[in-house]
């Protein structure tokens, strides 16, 4: 089945540790997303890319990184510099034309000790 | 700039009662209108879409018609069920930048026996 994936659906790390979430998909989809989601809250961009070996920035990139090596894969680091790095994760991807809509994965709910 | 505006939830409901959630936009140009659904502890599926003024997007029961006069995309369910229970988003593809989607905040529907 084609799909995302995204790994661990549960993840706990101490404050002050960078942390990488997976995200995976096998849609032959070429731009990917990363989202976040407070509890209550709608979703805020991270980072998008549009093709391998390219990202940008979304509307809260700071305090995260990301890296587009391989067409299917689209890892987020979290990284110590995040103030509030709590929150529920989501990964996205979507086809490189047409309406632009969006496939989900199941989301990563990080907590920070 | 472009934008999306939901009518705040929880929207509260007896089983087999009339859905509507209202949605409207933000647009400079002709954007595509999607909504998803998310269940607890999930990532979101779209529901429907439409990419054109006029056009209907229908699923499971749910349907909502693309209006360029009113810049609205409301979502309606003729006879809810408690497993329609979940936070629901509109969203559109940005026709200034379409790679992205812009979201609503989401509105939460409860369905109760």
């Amino acid at each position: 089945d084609g799909g995302i994936t995204q790994s661990p659906k549960y993840l706990f790390r101490k404050e002050g540790q960078n942390v990488t979430l997976s995200c995976e998909q096998n849609l032959n989809h070429d731009a990917m997303y990363w989202y976040r989601q407070d509890p209550g809250q709608g979703l805020r961009l991270i980072y998008y890319s549009q093709i391998v070996n390219d990202f940008q920035k979304g509307d809260i990139a700071e305090g995260y990184s990301v890296s587009r090596e391989k067409k299917e894969s689209f890892p987020l680091t979290v990284t110590s510099a995040q103030k509030n790095p709590t929150a529920f994760y989501l990964c996205a991807s979507s086809i490189d034309l047409g309406t632009r809509e969006q496939f989900f994965g199941p989301g990563t709910r990080l907590t920070v000790l | 700039g472009n934008s999306v505006t939901q009518m705040e939830g929880p929207v509260t409901l007896s089983e087999e009662a009339f859905l509507t959630i209202n949605c409207t936009y933000t647009a400079t140009g002709y954007p595509s209108l999607f909504w998803y659904v998310q269940y607890p502890g999930e990532g979101l599926q779209l529901l429907l879409k439409a990419t054109k003024a006029d056009d209907k997007g229908s699923n499971k029961g749910f349907e909502a018609t693309y209006r360029k006069e009113t810049t609205s995309f409301h979502l309606e369910k003729g006879s809810v069920q408690v497993s329609d229970s979940a936070v629901y988003f509109c969203a559109l593809s940005d026709p200034g930048n379409t790679d992205k989607l812009i979201f609503g905040t989401g509105t939460r529907l409860q369905v109760f026996p």
